[in-house]
């Protein structure tokens, strides 16, 4: 049973661009969200949370949107680096993130075109 | 400051065998979590340490098991390894403070021949 689900296994987008990343869960527990980036061969790297009392965090060129009535967040970009180009996970836990247990989606792979 | 370390990076082990994997988390740090990343499943939680006592843990079987040390060091263990085992293993180590997040390791990839 797949709680944190990213449904597009690959976004491609040219740089300059807006890149948007989806992700939906499942289970109405989950009330703080996490966004990590991961290169081949690293471990994922923390990009920017959310928790469930807010809807918009942004930090940067990052802005994550949290819709709950939806079981929707998605993360966006803007504008887009070939530097961005990674695999990006949405994770999520419980207890406002004192939870340290994260379920992950399985992941969107982004290119970003020069 | 010193990120996560993880060793060894690679590993080839036979069916049968258990394998010992290690992680020293970031100075300061006394949560260490574990997740396997594998192409079919994505990244799962296998378990936490903190203050050397298991704090949570995820749906893997007993043959998976860990420790931790009081200098917040941690060990993974593997038990009679599967090929289904095939997989990079993570670590992350946190403060636990809130508001702070958890940091990656680079992981060990581990094949099962």
């Amino acid at each position: 049973d797949q709680q944190v689900k990213q449904n597009s296994p690959s976004l491609s987008v040219q740089e300059g661009r807006i890149s948007i990343l989806n992700c939906d869960y499942t289970n109405s527990m989950f009330d703080y969200f996490l966004w990590y980036k991961k290169y081949p061969a690293e471990g994922p790297t923390f990009l920017i949370s959310i928790s469930s009392i807010k809807d918009k965090n942004e930090d940067g060129r990052f802005t994550v949107f949290l819709n709950k009535s939806a079981k929707h967040l998605s993360l966006h970009i803007v504008p887009s680096q070939p530097g961005d180009s990674a695999v990006y996970f949405c994770a999520a836990s419980r207890s406002g993130g004192s939870n340290y247990k994260l379920t992950f989606g399985k992941g969107t792979l982004l290119t970003v075109n020069p | 400051k010193a990120g996560v370390t993880q060793t060894p990076r690679y590993l080839i082990k036979t069916r049968g065998q258990q394998v010992t994997l290690s992680c020293s988390p970031i100075s300061g740090h006394r949560s260490v979590s574990w997740y396997q990343q594998t192409p079919g499943q994505g990244l799962q939680f296998l378990f936490e340490y903190f203050s050397e006592t298991q704090r949570n843990k995820g749906n893997f079987p007993g043959r998976f098991s860990g420790r931790q040390f009081s200098n917040s060091r941690s060990e993974m263990n593997v038990s009679t390894l599967e090929l289904g085992d095939s997989a990079l293993y993570l670590c992350a180590s946190s403060s636990r403070v809130a508001g702070d997040t958890q940091y990656f390791g680079p992981g060990t990839r581990l094949t099962v021949l």
